[in-house]
């Protein structure tokens, strides 16, 4: 079974440009997070969609964070402009479709690590 | 603040010897948790998960155990071994249907 696929890995960029990541969950899963992991901290959610809506997008700054995920597969998550503290790991997961409210297991994806200069 | 932390940030420990990595959480409500393991460069591995009804769950080399009395859970490891160095978290599910909130991690060094 194929993983969480997330692109690209790695991206530089200089403060106030603009960056899009890109997430692909694992087929039949209607969960998708997007987790944001600073260099020393526990991953923290940004956004949780299920299918097409979103469920909870309470700690996405959106004022310069945005993430839409159209056909309720793949998703993307943008930043512009970006800022210095915005270096991070950007971690998507998936999990089953919450049908009995339980969350389970997330599977992650490697990630796409972010620096902003 | 994060409603899910870990006691101590390091734990070094030699090849073979039991590790012990503890987190307490914060949310009464809380009614699953799960153990992740995290290497350089990955995306957080599941490691072993339990629900609030039970106090004990063993893996594979892995135990967990939960005292919902005090908040605590504990990731017990048997023979450690130098490919399980890594930062390990606990997560817990504060809600039914909702995200998992990660503590801060233990990073775990095993030395051969």
């Amino acid at each position: 079974e194929a993983g969480v696929a997330q692109s690209p890995r790695y991206k530089i960029i200089e403060k106030r440009q603009s960056v899009a990541f890109w997430c692909n969950p694992i087929s039949g899963h209607a969960t998708l997070y997007w987790y944001q992991q600073i260099l020393g901290q526990g991953p923290k959610l940004l956004i949780q969609f299920q299918n097409n809506g979103v469920v909870d997008d309470s700690q996405l700054p959106k004022d310069r964070f945005s993430a839409e995920r159209l056909k309720g597969v793949d998703s993307t998550l943008k930043i512009q402009p970006a800022k210095l503290e915005d270096s991070a790991v950007y971690l998507c997961a998936s999990s089953v479709i919450a049908g009995t409210g339980d969350t389970g297991e997330l599977f992650f994806g490697e990630g796409s690590r972010l620096t902003v200069l | 603040g994060e409603s899910v932390g870990l006691h101590l940030p390091t734990l070094s420990v030699q090849e073979g010897d039991n590790s012990i990595i503890n987190c307490a959480y914060s949310n009464s409500a809380s009614d699953y948790f799960i153990w992740y393991k995290q290497e350089s460069g990955k995306g957080p591995q599941f490691i072993i998960d339990i629900r609030s009804n039970m106090d004990k769950r063993q893996g594979q080399r892995v135990t967990v155990l939960l005292n919902k009395t005090v908040k605590h859970l504990s990731l017990q490891i048997a023979a450690t071994q130098p490919g399980d160095s890594a930062v390990y978290f606990c997560a817990e599910n504060p809600q039914a249907g909702t995200a998992l909130i990660f503590g801060k991690g233990t990073t775990l060094s095993v030395s051969s």
